[in-house]
């Protein structure tokens, strides 16, 4: 089981849109539209921002959106904020009943 | 409000088994279509998933992780737990545990708990 792949980090300035890929393959991205993306403040805990695939919580602003694409999915931020510095996770369910993170992606807001 | 908490000690010797507990409240965990699991995180690294648990009991595990990892329930206290033995220090790490609704997102995590592996 391999972690998805995202990016180390990527930037953007206020207003901008950025977008984190996170590449997995037909057992877990693939096959099933159970992608989710967090982001994490240093020291929290994860909190969910997207949900299969592209669905909001309750809560999480409208400029955060998720797509997907064959074993590729993605998490657009637009109209960038400086409180969207963080690091950034996805995860899929795969294949065995089984879970897998990517490594993360730090979002810098220059 | 569903709230989870990581309890245990923050520090194993090599070799010995980590234990925590995750005390779920606001909600039970014999309620159906959820899955409760453990996740850690390594200092300056990123995620891993580790296991879930079923409410009908069922276990499921990471690969690299399955011959040393144990996640059990324990009803009655709204508890389930983590045992990992013959840790090393590449197990030094934030352990959180979670909610998993069905086999899709975790939606609710507890804060998480840091356990270092030291002599």
């Amino acid at each position: 089981q391999s972690a998805l792949t995202q990016p180390a980090s990527v930037s953007g300035s206020p207003g901008q849109s950025i977008t984190i890929s996170c590449t997995g393959t037909s057992s877990d991205i693939g096959g099933y539209n159970y992608v989710s993306w967090y982001q994490q403040y240093p020291g929290k805990a994860p909190k969910l921002m997207i949900f299969e695939v592209s669905n909001r919580p309750s809560g999480v602003s409208n400029r955060f959106s998720g797509s997907k694409s064959g074993n590729t999915a993605s998490l657009t931020i637009s109209g960038l904020q400086a409180e969207d510095e963080a690091d950034y996770y996805c995860s899929s369910y795969t294949s065995s009943i089984t879970w897998v993170f990517g490594g993360g992606t730090k979002l810098t807001v220059l | 409000q569903l709230q989870l908490q990581e309890s245990g000690p923050g520090l194993v010797k090599p070799s010995e088994t980590l234990s925590l507990t995750c005390t779920v409240s606001g909600g039970s965990i014999s309620s159906g279509s959820y899955y409760w699991g453990w996740i850690r995180q390594p200092p300056g690294k990123g995620l891993e998933w580790i296991a879930n648990l079923y409410y009908s009991g069922s276990t499921y595990y990471n690969p690299s992780l399955k011959s040393r990892v144990t996640i059990s329930e324990h009803t009655s206290r709204n508890q389930f737990s983590l045992k990992l033995n013959s840790v090393t220090a590449a197990d030094t790490a934030v352990y959180y545990c979670a909610r998993a609704r069905e086999l899709r997102e975790f939606d609710y995590w507890g804060q998480g708990t840091l356990v270092t592996v030291s002599s």
